[in-house]
């Protein structure tokens, strides 16, 4: 069965810096790999997903994430932060082969400072 | 176009009863899907369903159900509710199945307390 790992549970960064948040999976072969973002009180939304292809991966808001096969990595990256990013964020794996079976990780939770 | 709508939005149970919860996809989308999200559990998929019949499914008890209608409207049933169920349910539609990677979009999602 397939697994998800986001490392960190938290993450501070201030308004404008960088950020990385990172992911890592358990699949026997390429699989879908997802990120999603959702602010309290609300459902998720799709920021990007992998395929097959580009390993570099552009999405809404500014996101972009790359699939490393060596690393079974999927880290998400956005220059430069704003406050309305705060939100939980969410790293999903998904079955392949005809069926569709997704699995998310734990989520992190990112705090921005003004 | 109207989002993924998703009734009631709250409900409260207590143990062993049972809940219907309702979806109503973006219209044009075939595909739905079912998630549960708990603080100890993390998000889960429960199943989904495609063209009325159901095409995928978690690891979940037999007690959770669903179904689709010929115009792609959703419902969930969970029979004998247990204090454990109680979580945000999440819906979510797509044009086609999952497998196709056709973006899935959800909705606010029902918050279900069980006593």
């Amino acid at each position: 069965a397939q697994s998800v790992t986001q490392p960190d549970i938290h993450i501070t960064v201030s308004e404008g810096a960088s950020l990385e948040l990172r992911c890592n999976y358990s699949y026997g072969a390429t699989p879908y790999l997802f990120w999603y973002v959702q602010s309290p009180g609300q459902g998720l939304q799709l920021l990007l997903k992998y395929f097959s292809g580009d390993t570099l991966v552009q999405g809404i808001k500014g996101f972009e994430a790359e699939f490393k096969r060596s690393q079974s990595s999927f880290n998400l990256r956005k220059p430069s932060v704003h406050w309305s990013d705060a939100a939980e964020y969410f790293c999903a794996v998904a079955t392949t082969g005809g069926s569709y079976i997704p699995t998310f990780g734990r989520g992190t939770s990112l705090i921005v400072h003004p | 176009k109207a989002g993924v709508t998703q009734t009631p939005r709250y409900l409260i149970k207590t143990r062993g009863q049972q809940v219907t919860l309702s979806c109503s996809p973006i219209s044009g989308h075939r595909s739905v899907s079912w998630y549960q999200q708990t603080p100890g559990q993390g998000l889960q998929f429960l199943f989904e369903y495609f063209s009325e019949t159901q095409r995928n499914k978690g690891n979940f008890p037999g007690r959770f159900s669903g179904r689709q209608f010929s115009n792609s409207r959703s419902e969930m049933n969970v029979s004998t509710l247990e204090l454990g169920d109680s979580a945000l349910y999440l819906c979510a539609s797509s044009t086609n199945s999952g497998a196709s990677g056709d973006t899935q979009y959800f909705g606010p999602g029902t918050r279900l307390t069980v006593l």
